[in-house]
């Protein structure tokens, strides 16, 4: 069975650039959740999605936002990068379409450095 | 605003000790508290939880104690061993509101030999 993973390992953009992260879930896995981890914090929520629709969002701008795709697999894009963007984010995905008690299975992340 | 309040921020035990890790929560509509462990380079993985109608939970030797009434539970790790070190959080979910999850602030174990 394979694990959550995400892509890229690391990234590096400027301010003002425009980023895509990706993310495939388990296998059997439906529900993708998206978190932000900046340097010293816990994680923290941005948005999940459900059988490609957004099932909550955490409180982000909208310039944060994001896609699931038929296979459950999902991207989050960030547009007008600003350097508090830099953290680890961390894709984690569900069986149980977001039910309360479901477990998220979380990924490595990706590291972005916003210069 | 931080829900879940975590401490301390870093902790060092002996090899064979105990660890305790505590958390704070505000918002009584939190229903649910993991504990998630994370190693360097890797995402978090879930360790232990429990739900508010037990006091505690134990898995090994990992224990989750709960105060209800004081809104706060704590992970108590025994016999720490070297493999333990890692960064630890509690976190917190709503009945309604999913699986979504608040987390603390982390605690980053380092247990010695």
């Amino acid at each position: 069975e394979t694990g959550v993973t995400q892509s890229p390992t690391h990234l590096i953009k400027t301010r003002g650039q425009q980023v895509t992260l990706r993310c495939s879930s388990q296998s059997g896995h439906n529900t993708v959740s998206w978190y932000q981890q900046a340097l010293g914090q816990g994680p923290q929520f941005i948005f999940q999605y459900y059988r490609e629709e957004e099932n909550g969002r955490g409180n982000f701008p909208p310039r944060f936002s994001g896609l699931q795709f038929p296979n459950y697999s999902s991207e989050l894009n960030v547009n007008a990068l600003e350097l508090d963007d830099s953290a680890l984010y961390l894709c984690a995905s569900s069986l149980g379409g977001g039910a309360w008690l479901d477990t998220q299975y979380f990924g490595p992340g990706t590291r972005l450095t916003v210069l | 605003q931080q829900q879940v309040k975590q401490s301390p921020q870093s902790l060092i035990v002996q090899k064979g000790g105990i660890s305790i890790i505590n958390c704070a929560y505000e918002n009584t509509a939190f229903d649910y508290f993991p504990w998630y462990q994370q190693f360097p380079g890797k995402g978090p993985a879930l360790l232990i939880a429990i739900r508010p109608d037990v006091s505690e939970k134990k898995e090994g030797r990992f224990t989750i104690s709960f105060n209800k009434s004081a809104k706060q539970f704590s992970l108590h790790i025994m016999d720490s061993q070297p493999g333990d070190s890692a960064t630890y959080f509690c976190a917190a979910s709503k009945r309604g509101g999913g699986n979504k999850l608040t987390f603390g602030t982390g605690t980053q174990l380092k247990v010695e030999l």
